[in-house]
This record gives C-alpha cells, sequence and structure tokens, in this order.
C-alpha cells in the first residue's frame, strides 16, 4: 500500500496558521475515520497531536485542529509559534492487513 | 507515565540477524496491542508490525516487506515487546520506535534504536 501524499513543506510567519494535507484513497483515509497527526522534531520521537481526524490529545495546545473531506485529510496550526517547527507525519487507517499507513512528511518552517 | 524504552540496535551485515526489545511500564501491558514502526534516514515513518493483547489472542501481523523475516513476541512477566529481525537487507536500515496502540490509534513511542544493515 503507497505512502499518503503530503506536501514536502509549509510555512508561516509567528501568528499566522498553516495547514497540511493529507490524500489518501478509499480505502484507507476516505474508508474510515481513523486519521491521527504527528510532531516530529529532529532526532525525536514523534507525538501524538490529533486522532481520529479531529480529536486532540489532553495536553496538545487546541491551535491544532483537524478535518477530513472525502480521500483527502487536513491539520491546521493556529498562531504558529517558534516551537511549531517540526515534521509532521499523518497516518491512516488502511486495512487489517496494512493497519497504519503513514503520510510522506510534512516539514513546517516558522519565519 | 507511559514509558517504552527500547534496545538492541546496532550494526549487522546483510544477511544476518538482531533482536530488538523494548521495557514497557506505566501501562497494563499484557493486554496492550504493541506495534513496531521504522523510519529510515531522512525518510518517513513506516510501520512494522503489531502484538496484539493477551486477551485478544496475543497474535501478530507483519507489514509485505518484513513478512517472513521479522517475528515480534512478547513477555508479559517482563513487560518486555521484542522484534526478531533474520536475513536482513539494507533497505531495514532505520530507528526502529517501539509505541502502544489504542482504539486505532498509535498513542505513545519510544525513542528508538537504530539499527544499520552494512557490509
Amino acid at each position: 500500500q503507497s505512502a499518503l501524499t503530503q506536501p514536502p513543506s509549509a510555512s508561516g510567519s509567528p501568528g499566522q496558521s498553516v495547514t497540511i494535507s493529507c490524500t489518501g484513497t478509499s480505502s484507507d483515509v476516505g474508508g474510515y475515520n481513523y486519521v491521527s497527526w504527528y510532531q516530529q522534531h529532529p532526532g525525536k520521537a514523534p507525538k501524538l497531536m490529533i486522532y481520529d481526524v479531529s480529536k486532540r490529545p489532553s495536553g496538545v495546545p487546541d491551535r491544532f485542529s483537524g478535518s477530513k473531506s472525502g480521500n483527502t485529510a487536513s491539520l491546521t496550526v493556529s498562531g504558529l509559534q517558534a516551537e511549531d517547527e517540526a515534521d509532521y507525519y499523518c497516518s491512516a487507517y488502511g486495512g487489517r492487513n496494512n493497519p497504519y499507513v503513514f503520510g510522506t512528511g510534512t516539514k513546517v518552517t516558522v519565519l | 507515565d507511559v514509558q517504552l524504552v527500547e534496545s538492541g540496535g546496532g550494526l549487522v551485515k546483510p544477511g544476518g540477524s538482531l533482536r530488538l526489545s523494548c521495557a514497557a511500564s506505566g501501562f497494563s501491558f499484557s493486554n496492550a496491542w504493541m506495534n513496531w514502526v521504522r523510519q529510515a534516514p531522512g525518510k518517513g515513518l513506516e510501520w512494522v508490525g503489531r502484538s496484539r493483547g493477551k486477551i485478544d489472542g496475543g497474535t501478530a501481523d507483519y507489514a509485505a516487506p518484513v513478512k517472513g523475516r521479522f517475528t515480534i513476541s512478547r513477555d508479559d512477566s517482563k513487560n518486555t515487546l521484542f522484534l526478531q529481525m533474520t536475513s536482513l537487507k539494507t533497505e531495514d536500515t532505520a530507528v526502529y520506535f517501539c509505541t502502544t496502540e489504542l482504539y486505532t490509534t498509535i498513542t505513545q513511542w519510544g525513542q528508538g534504536t537504530l539499527v544499520t544493515v552494512s557490509s
């Protein structure tokens, strides 16, 4: 199963918003409401930021929000802060034989 | 707090074997679904496999690239997850992360252990 498609990079100034897309197929993103987003700083482990398309784990700022339309999911980071500069990966349930399909990753730069 | 600590990584020749361990604490390990996810240097994340909790049969699933070469096992008495890797290829070079899973979401990640397959 192919990786989900994300833009390689995105950027914004402090205080602005940035939206990252994650495009899959009807067999993964479009087929289930199990889309997650992870933040990864260099040399660190990924951290769960959004799950089940739009839910935030405890402790994740409400500046992070998720949505989905058809085969494309999106992550929006509002009120960008310096510490939001990181790589972001989406993940979607791809069925019993391939439960986790990851996106290609997006590097977010805070200008 | 959930803690996952991987170990066992290192340099191995193509065709060789290696066993990774993941020591877990801070949650009920025996019934937890656990996964291995890897990340090649400078690349994205790739699911490797998962182990179901004891109450769900304790069986494992694998990604196509590693099926037949990698085996996931667990020692519930020691709260430890294992990844036995055989017939290693250069393309298996990656940081291997141990993760927890809850309701079809990978939730917590360990810090990872680097496996380098090179002659």
